[in-house]
């Protein structure tokens, strides 16, 4: 089962940072914590994962709770190409990927 | 990063009949997964495709409905048998090096009439 939990929807005005929330209260202290981004049934992207520091790549920031127990996914520019649903998802110990409902961002002109 | 590609994209079936999916990926990988993907919904995951052993299946999917071949570390195979109209779905696999990101393939569309 999944161990996320997202809000169903959001939105984020074009050009403005999209903050996506994420909580998983009962993350192991050896689990990691993944995003990914789906577009028009595409398969899933990879984006960004984290353990426990915060981290930064060309797409987007994770950051992660000290107690671990929420992190956010932050698109700092968003464009209308990042409209889609995004998966915060927390990878067990036998390197399965449970997928949660996800949030889909729609980005707005 | 592994590139992943499936065949066929997309495919209209008959009831009771089968179909046999394929997933290739680029370069070796460790981990092979099979997701089922049901319309409007998230992803499913329906086993866990073991190099040289049987697959490992989730609760609620089981070897006679799904059975997974993997005969190497770079392809896999889901075959959806008996098929019914619940069968559709798009199926997608992924891949990936251990403890790292995993990699989807662009999925199959499956129709049953």
């Amino acid at each position: 089962d999944a161990k996320t939990t997202q809000p169903p929807s959001m939105d984020c005005a074009e050009g403005r940072a999209a903050n996506l929330p994420c909580n998983h209260s009962t993350i192991s202290g050896n689990e990691y914590v993944y995003w990914y981004r789906q577009i028009h049934s595409q398969g899933p992207q990879y984006i960004i994962h984290g353990l426990k520091n915060n981290e930064t790549n060309e797409m987007a920031s994770l950051i992660i709770t000290e107690d671990r127990k929420s992190s956010t996914l932050i698109l700092p520019h968003a464009t209308l190409r990042d409209t889609a649903v995004y998966y915060c998802i927390v990878r067990v110990e036998g390197n399965q990927f449970y997928f949660g409902t996800g949030t889909s961002l729609t980005v707005i002109p | 990063s592994a590139v992943i590609s499936q065949k066929p994209s997309r495919d209209i079936c008959q009831r009771g009949t089968s179909l046999t999916i394929q997933c290739q990926v680029d370069s070796q990988v460790t981990m092979m997964f099979w997701y089922r993907q049901q319309p409007g919904q998230s992803l499913t995951l329906i086993a866990t495709a073991n190099q040289g052993s049987e697959a490992t299946y989730e609760s609620g999917f089981v070897i006679d409905k799904f059975p997974i071949s993997r005969p190497n570390l770079t392809f896999s195979t889901l075959t959806v048998s008996n098929m019914s109209p619940e069968d559709s779905s798009i199926y997608l696999c992924s891949g990936g090096q251990g403890s790292n990101e995993q990699f989807f393939g662009p999925g199959t569309r499956l129709t049953v009439l």
